[in-house]
Order: C-alpha cells, then structure tokens, then sequence
C-alpha cells in the first residue's frame, strides 16, 4: 500500500513568514500533488508533479511554490504566508494511467497569523 | 470549460435510509476511469470507487456507481445508509491525456439515528 507522510502535521506561522509543507512518498510513484482542503470548497488543486524536476500549476497556484527534487519528496512553499492561506493541506501520490487512484498523505493544518 | 457538479453540498439522513449522491460531468476524456473519494473525518481521502465501462454497475464497500455517458453521469448509491458511512464524498472525473483529475466540491454525507 502507498505511504504518503506529510510534515510537519500543525504549523502555526506568522504572515509575512515563509513557510514549507513536506511530503515524503515511498511507493515510487511519478506523479505527486498538493491541495487545499476549505469548508465550502473541497478540494482544491495548488500544484502537482510529473516527476523530479518537474512541477505544473493547478488550479489555485497563487501565492505558493512548489519543488520535486527527487521522485519520493514533493514540498509546498509560501514565501510570504497570509491569513488567507489558513487551511488543511494534503499531499498526494499517483502513478500515471487511466487506472491511477491517488494516494493521500494525513494532512497538515497550517493557521496563519 | 471542463467541471464536474455536485449539486447537493449538504446531505442528511435517517439510518437505514437509501444514499444518492449527485455527480455529473461536463466532458471526460476517452476511455477513462471516474472516481469516488470518500473522506471521513480526521481521516485522509481515499479511493471509494471507480469505473470506465458505460452502463456497467461497480460495487465497492456496499456503495455502487453506474457510468451513464449518455447523461454524463455517475451517481453514488447505498441501499441503506449506515452512521459510519457519514463523511465527505467526491466525484473525480479526469480532463486532459495525463488523466488529470477535476475535483468535485464534494457533498458532505450526515447519517443520524
């Protein structure tokens, strides 16, 4: 079974204040994303990978940045947090194909400040 | 432009109750699987279900799901809802070649004794 593990779990930052979500997967998939989870919205695509090296804009990439340095870590990063930008953040992982299910990591609650 | 609909955001019901769960699509790319994901609280979002076939039923976990691409749709059904089965559900259809999934805005289930 795929294991996707986000870090850190909580995170309560500043605005103005750079932050960065981790995640770490071990099921050798290619393709790894980040989405937002907010009351009202479910979820909603920041940016997602292809692979290492590559990364593409989802639907709301605004204000994040993101990096695929090796095939299993794939990090989200605010450069500069807003309030806005309070929210539950997941990671996932998938393999390529029609048939590719994705994979969720826990979860980070990220409040800003 | 692509989407996919879920029209009821909120969803209450007695237990024992029969479940439909509305997801319609605006296009889906050939020949491609359609996705239910289930989230339960403090959980992370996991595969509930999915399928390819037209007009083929697909049974997982006492829900069941009929492609209709005549309707573009693929409602999620359970003959007699159950307390555990509340949750957060979404419809995830693909879009593009790479598979690309959109996002339904997710119908939250609420099962009462």
């Amino acid at each position: 079974e795929a294991a996707v593990t986000q870090s850190p779990r909580n995170k309560v930052a500043v605005t103005g204040g750079k932050v960065t979500l981790s995640c770490n997967q071990t099921n050798n998939h290619n393709n790894m994303y980040w989405y937002r989870q907010d009351t009202g919205h479910g979820l909603r695509l920041i940016h997602y990978s292809y692979g290492a090296g590559s990364t593409e804009k989802g639907d709301i990439p605004d204000g994040y940045k993101a990096s695929r340095p090796s095939q299993e870590n794939f990090s989200l990063i605010l450069e500069l947090a807003t309030p806005s930008q309070t929210s539950v953040y997941f990671c996932a992982s998938g393999d390529r194909g029609r048939r590719a299910e994705q994979f969720f990591g826990p979860g980070t609650r990220l409040t800003v400040l | 432009g692509d989407s996919v609909t879920q029209k009821e955001g909120l969803v209450t019901l007695t237990e024992g109750l029969p479940v439909m769960l509305n997801c319609t699509y605006q296009t889906i790319y050939s020949n491609a699987f359609l996705f239910w994901y289930v989230h339960y609280l403090n959980e992370s979002p996991r595969l509930l279900l999915k399928s390819s076939t037209d007009n083929k039923r697909t049974e997982h976990q006492g829900f069941h799901a009929t492609l209709h691409k005549s309707s573009s749709s693929f409602h999620l059904q359970k003959s007699s809802a159950q307390l555990s089965d509340s949750a957060l559900y979404y419809c995830a259809p693909p879009v593009d070649s790479n598979y690309q999934l959109i996002w339904g805005s997710g119908t939250k289930l609420i099962i009462k004794p």
